[in-house]
């Protein structure tokens, strides 16, 4: 069955700081993978989305980035950190785009 | 722009009490309306994907239903471990089948069971 994973659950980072969120896959191959913020507990904005090795596609201009470096790991990132970039960082799988299968999230709390 | 509304934002049942959330979409075509649940500081649990007009989904005391214009997600005596924000998202068929799958997500209705 497929698992996934991300880490860290919980962060707190100042601004300015450099940011790194790691999602990995288990169990599928050729997955396509994306990046969600939830502000306040309620709806998901998608961030970034890719549909296989080094192909990134952003939803939302702003101050993070993202990569995947290998076919089942996708990471978020940011050289600097702003107060608006915390928030509940969800990444996510699908096969064919279709269903959507959620990570447990990072809380990112920038202060 | 493909849209999703859901009402109410929340609602409170007595344990045993039924009742239906909605989801009002606005997409230019419709490649699938979802439900999920999501629990206080976790993911997103998927539940259902409905895919045409008509079209019915159970499992154990949750229903859900599609029309063109929406969705409801009907509660049948519910538990109070069925507390949960609970929400809905569309997908659209891009120009040129896009297979991406990006999903646009209404604000999400918090249920609270009471026992």
């Amino acid at each position: 069955s497929q698992t996934i994973h991300q880490w860290p659950a919980t962060l707190v980072q100042p601004v300015g700081s450099p940011l790194s969120l790691e999602c990995t896959v288990e169990g599928t191959s050729n997955p396509n993978l994306y990046w969600y913020r939830q502000a306040a507990g309620r709806g998901l904005q998608l961030l970034f989305y890719s549909v296989g090795i080094g192909q990134i596609s952003s939803e939302v201009p702003q101050n993070l980035s993202a990569s995947r470096p290998q076919d089942r790991q996708f990471i978020l990132s940011s050289k600097k950190l702003l107060l608006s970039d915390s928030g509940f960082y969800l990444c996510a799988w699908s096969i064919q785009g279709i269903e959507q299968y959620f990570g447990p999230g990072t809380r990112l709390t920038v202060t | 722009e493909d849209q999703v509304t859901q009402s109410p934002e929340a609602l409170r049942l007595q344990e045993g009490e039924s009742s239906s959330l909605n989801c009002s979409y606005t997409v230019s075509g419709l490649r699938g309306l979802f439900w999920y649940r999501q629990d206080p500081g976790k993911g997103p649990e998927f539940l259902f994907t409905l895919y045409s007009a008509g079209e019915e989904k159970e499992k154990e005391r949750l229903k859900a239903t599609l029309t063109k214009k929406e969705s409801f997600l009907h509660i049948t005596a519910p538990k109070p471990e069925d507390s949960a924000t609970y929400l809905c998202a569309v997908q659209a068929t891009g120009a040129g089948g896009t297979s991406y799958g990006k999903l646009t997500f209404g604000q999400g209705t918090i249920l609270t069971v009471h026992p």
